[in-house]
């Protein structure tokens, strides 16, 4: 079985500031890992994603993400936060011969002028 | 635009009732699955159809039901309505089966329950 668990239900931070959503995963096989983004009223939209290779994976909008697999983290950072990235997020883990997602409980990024 | 359809965008109907939500996959992706989204139980796969064949079930109650036909498009059938019933429900697709495959969303169907 696979499970995520996103640290923080809610973060706010101010515009200009260093975004970090926190991102743990649990997984009996090789994972791979997905963040999404969903703006009010609309659906999930792919930031980037984990598979092989290089640890550091960059997506849109400025975000990346590194897995850490001795610490069963992929968390989502972005350099300078901006009022548009104001949006709930969600990490999801998939892996070996599971192709659901299943997806944490969402982080609510707030951000402040 | 992911290049996910779903129809509708909103449903509002009574318990008891029964309803079919649509979803189109992006051009060239085989799979197709099926989330519940809610307050209480946050996302939740439901069902995945591949090429018109079922692949994988979820959390998926006996009243719902889903399949895929030859164009590759799905429907999702709820019956039997009940008020915890409300809720978001998304369809993505992939290209392929392999996990590794991102999927892609639509705008989803909200199901209200009255």
């Amino acid at each position: 079985a696979q499970s995520v668990t996103q640290l923080g239900s809610h973060v706010s931070v101010s515009e200009g500031a260093l975004v970090l959503l926190r991102c743990n995963y649990s997984s009996s096989v090789p994972p791979y890992l997905f963040w999404y983004v969903q703006y009010p009223n609309q659906g999930l939209q792919l930031l980037l994603k984990y598979t092989t290779g290089a640890t550091l994976v960059k997506g849109i909008n400025g975000f990346e993400a590194e897995f850490k697999k001795s610490e069963t983290s992929f968390h989502l950072t972005k350099p300078s936060a901006h009022m548009s990235d104001a949006a709930e997020y969600f990490c999801a883990v998939t892996g070996g011969s599971n192709y659901k997602l299943t997806f944490g409980k969402g982080t609510l990024l707030t951000v402040n002028p | 635009d992911s290049g996910v359809t779903q129809t509708p965008k909103h449903l509002i109907t009574a318990t008891g009732q029964r309803v079919t939500l649509r979803c189109s996959p992006r051009s060239g992706d085989l799979s197709v699955y099926w989330y519940q989204q809610s307050l209480d139980q946050g996302l939740q796969f439901l069902i995945q159809y591949y090429n018109g064949e079922e692949r994988a079930k979820g959390n998926i109650l006996e009243r719902f039901s889903a399949q895929q036909f030859p164009d590759l498009h799905s429907e999702l059938n709820l019956s039997s309505l009940e008020l915890g019933d409300s809720a978001l429900y998304f369809c993505a697709s992939s290209v392929g089966v392999g996990g590794n495959q991102p999927q892609h969303f639509g705008d989803g169907t909200r199901l209200s329950i009255l």
